[in-house]
């Protein structure tokens, strides 16, 4: 099992370009999530899915959408890339949502915004 | 509202010294918590956690936590700190019925020899 991956590495953007940052999973996971990491602000979660068709919002939505089509696929999408968005963002996935579940990350994807 | 509090931004142990990092949650019900580790330029993994039971939990990497409930707190400890233990430590706290995992701000550990 690869776990969950995430594409790019590392990305540079100019302010209002977009891009969509990719994150799979392969453990047939019903719950993804995306976080940003800001140093001393913790995990924040953006968005996140319960099952395939399914998702709602986290503590900080704002300039990101994402959709579930596959069970292994959770993309996140910047539409118009802001300084702001300058960031460590993280996918994770877990057997089902909340509660007692252990979630796996990715090993990060890392944006700067210029 | 559910929130965790990490009060150390950052500690510094020698190796072979006891480590103990802080952790206190605020939430209604009996929380599930957790410990996550990242280590430089990786994602997160799971150190432990704890859901019910027993309220000493032993983890991976000879880690292990308590949880007081009369505390609100979930500390994190290692008898014998090594060189490769040096990372940042994020305590998260879940909750029944929740899809939601809070963490909290974390605790960079250095480790000098």
């Amino acid at each position: 099992n690869a776990g969950v991956t995430q594409t790019p590495k590392f990305q540079v953007l100019k302010t209002g370009q977009s891009m969509t940052l990719q994150c799979a999973q392969d453990m047939n996971h019903e719950y993804m999530s995306w976080y940003r990491q800001d140093p001393g602000m913790g995990l924040r979660l953006i968005h996140y899915s319960v099952g395939a068709g399914i998702t709602d919002q986290g503590e900080v939505p704002n300039g990101y959408n994402v959709s579930r089509s596959t069970t292994e696929d959770f993309p996140l999408r910047l539409l118009s890339a802001a300084p702001s968005q300058t960031s460590v963002y993280f996918c994770a996935s877990s057997p089902t949502a909340g509660g007692p579940e252990t979630q796996y990350f990715g090993p990060g994807t890392r944006l700067l915004v210029l | 509202a559910q929130s965790v509090t990490q009060p150390d931004i950052h500690i510094t142990v020698s190796e072979g010294a006891s480590l103990e990092l802080r952790c206190n949650y605020s939430y209604g019900a009996t929380p599930y918590l957790f410990w996550y580790v990242q280590s430089p330029g990786q994602g997160l993994q799971l150190l432990l956690k704890y859901f019910s039971g027993d309220t000493l939990v032993q983890g991976i990497k000879g880690f292990e936590a308590e949880f007081k409930r009369s505390q609100s707190s979930f500390n994190l400890r290692k008898p014998s700190v090594h060189w490769s233990d040096a990372a940042e430590y994020f305590c998260a706290v879940g909750y029944t019925g929740g899809f939601k995992t809070i963490f909290g701000a974390g605790t960079r550990l250095f480790v000098k020899a």
